[in-house]
């Protein structure tokens, strides 16, 4: 099916433990955005990336690793995870072009839980 | 102080009542303005883009943005339970590449 998809949708791991989780968007839009999403915070940009090979970090990068070696996918890998990385991670992609389509397109999030 | 702040509420009104919510944002330079909506449990969902000062209307929804006083807001006229969620206001950020900011969010309850 078309659209961005992300995968587990739920995630249990112990601290410690390396986690990744996957996006794919089927759009071929440049950008792609990870988001972390906890009580009071709203949505953190942890990592982002504006084409294949080219990413960047966002407001909230520490602990994670992300790669993007083709457009499609964006996998975000917790190198060591740790109880703080409990959180629902959302997946966002977005053409981006400035003042005529810069619209976020999510995924339906990973719930992870870090023990 | 954050890029884009709004009151996180909760926010309760009654049916059938207008909703109003806000948003404040720091760089001046910010062009567009969005509104996504959460329901519990879900991933965003874009309700309403704004770009020029002044108003825009989409159904029951309207809004707001005033470029001086770097202020939008998203009012929610005739409001329903099922407008019960939360509104996440994002706004565009060309800083060091293109992102999206958005602000903690605003919880509103519509009781019935």
């Amino acid at each position: 099916d078309a659209g961005i998809t992300q995968s587990p949708r739920y995630k249990i791991t112990e601290t410690g433990r390396q986690v990744t989780l996957m996006c794919h968007q089927t759009w071929s839009h440049s950008y792609m955005f990870w988001y972390r999403q906890d009580l009071g915070h709203g949505l953190r940009l942890i990592y982002y990336s504006a084409a294949a090979d080219i990413t960047d970090k966002g407001e909230v990068p520490d602990g994670y690793v992300v790669s993007r070696s083709k457009t499609e996918n964006f996998p975000l890998t917790l190198e060591s995870a740790t109880r703080s990385q409990t959180s629902v991670y959302f997946c966002a992609s977005c053409e981006g072009q400035p003042a005529v389509d810069e619209k976020l397109f999510f995924g339906s999030g990973t719930q992870l839980s870090v023990l | 102080q954050k890029e884009v702040e709004q009151n996180s509420g909760p926010l309760s009104v009654p049916e059938g009542a207008i909703a109003s919510l806000n948003c404040t944002y720091s760089d001046r330079g910010s062009q567009s303005f969005f509104w996504y909506r959460q329901y519990s449990g879900k991933s965003p969902e874009l309700i309403m883009f704004i770009y020029s000062n002044g108003d825009k209307e989409d159904g029951r929804f309207t809004a707001q943005l005033n470029k001086a006083s770097q202020y939008v807001s998203l009012l929610i006229r005739d409001s329903q339970p099922s407008d019960s969620a939360t509104y996440l206001c994002a706004v565009p950020s060309y800083t060091g590449g293109f992102k999206t900011i958005f602000g903690a969010g605003t919880r509103l309850f519509v009781k019935a």
